[in-house]
C-alpha cells in the first residue's frame, strides 16, 4: 500500500532562509509524487508533481522538489523563504491508474522576519 | 475558468437539519472528489465520482449522501450529522486521463454542526 511520510510537523525560517520540506515514501511501483499547498481556510494548490525522467522537478512560486529513489524521497526547497510562504505544504502519493491520492501528514512553515 | 467552486463558504448546521454543500467546475474535468478535512491533519478522500458514475466510496456514513446530476457539478447532501463531522469539505477535480493526483481543488465548505 502507498504510504507518505513528512517527519516534520512544523518547520520555522527567517524570511530570505533557504527551506527544505522533507517526505518520504513506501510504494511499491513507480510513485507519482507531488507537493501542495494549503494556506490557512483555503483549498489546495498544487505546487509541483513527478511522474518519470529529469529527478529534479520546477514548480510553480520558486519551488523545487528532487526524487531520490534509493532514499525514497521527494524533498521540497526553495532557495529564499518571503513571508507569503507561510502555510502548509502537503507531500503525497498516486497512482497511474486509479484516482486515489494519498497525502502525508503535513508540514506547516512558519516564516519569522 | 480554472477554478473549483463550492458553496457555502461556512455553514453551521444542528444535527437534525439537511443542508448540501455544492461544487462546481466549468473545465471540462470528468473527475471530481469529495474530502474531508479536520483541522490539522491531511484531506481524507470521501468520494470519487467518475463520468458521473460513483467510482468510489471511502466507506463514508450513509449521513453524507454525494451526488453528480451533470459533468460539471457535484453536491454532497447531509442529514443528521454528528458534531464530529465538523470540518472543511474540500471538492476537487481532474482532467480526464491525467494521473491521479493532479488536482484541482476549491477553497472549501466549512461545516459547524452543533
Amino acid at each position: 500500500a502507498q504510504s507518505v511520510t513528512q517527519p516534520d510537523i512544523h518547520i520555522t525560517v527567517s524570511e530570505g532562509a533557504s527551506l527544505e520540506l522533507r517526505c518520504n515514501y513506501s510504494y511499491g511501483a513507480t510513485p507519482y509524487l507531488f507537493w501542495y499547498v494549503q494556506s490557512p481556510g483555503q483549498g489546495l494548490q498544487l505546487l509541483l508533481k513527478y511522474f518519470s525522467g529529469d529527478t529534479l522537478v520546477q514548480g510553480i512560486k520558486g519551488f523545487e522538489a528532487e526524487f531520490k529513489r534509493s532514499q525514497s524521497s521527494f524533498n521540497l526547497r526553495k532557495p529564499s523563504v518571503h513571508w507569503s510562504d507561510a502555510a502548509e505544504y502537503f507531500c503525497a502519493v498516486g497512482r497511474e491508474y486509479g484516482n486515489k491520492l494519498v497525502f502525508g501528514a503535513g508540514t506547516i512553515l512558519r516564516v519569522k522576519s | 475558468d480554472t477554478e473549483v467552486t463550492q458553496t457555502p463558504k461556512h455553514l453551521v448546521m444542528g444535527m437534525t437539519n439537511k443542508k448540501s454543500l455544492k461544487c462546481e467546475q466549468h473545465m471540462g474535468h470528468r473527475a471530481m472528489y469529495w474530502y474531508k478535512q479536520k483541522a490539522k491533519k491531511p484531506p481524507e478522500l470521501m468520494f470519487v465520482y467518475s463520468y458521473e458514475k460513483l467510482s468510489i466510496n471511502e466507506s463514508v456514513p450513509s449521513r453524507f449522501s454525494p451526488e453528480c446530476p451533470n459533468s460539471s457539478l457535484l453536491n454532497l447532501h447531509l442529514h443528521a450529522l454528528q458534531p464530529e463531522d465538523s470540518a472543511l469539505y474540500l471538492c476537487a477535480s481532474k482532467a480526464p486521463g491525467q494521473i491521479a493526483g493532479e488536482l484541482f481543488f476549491g477553497e472549501g465548505s466549512r461545516l459547524t454542526v452543533l
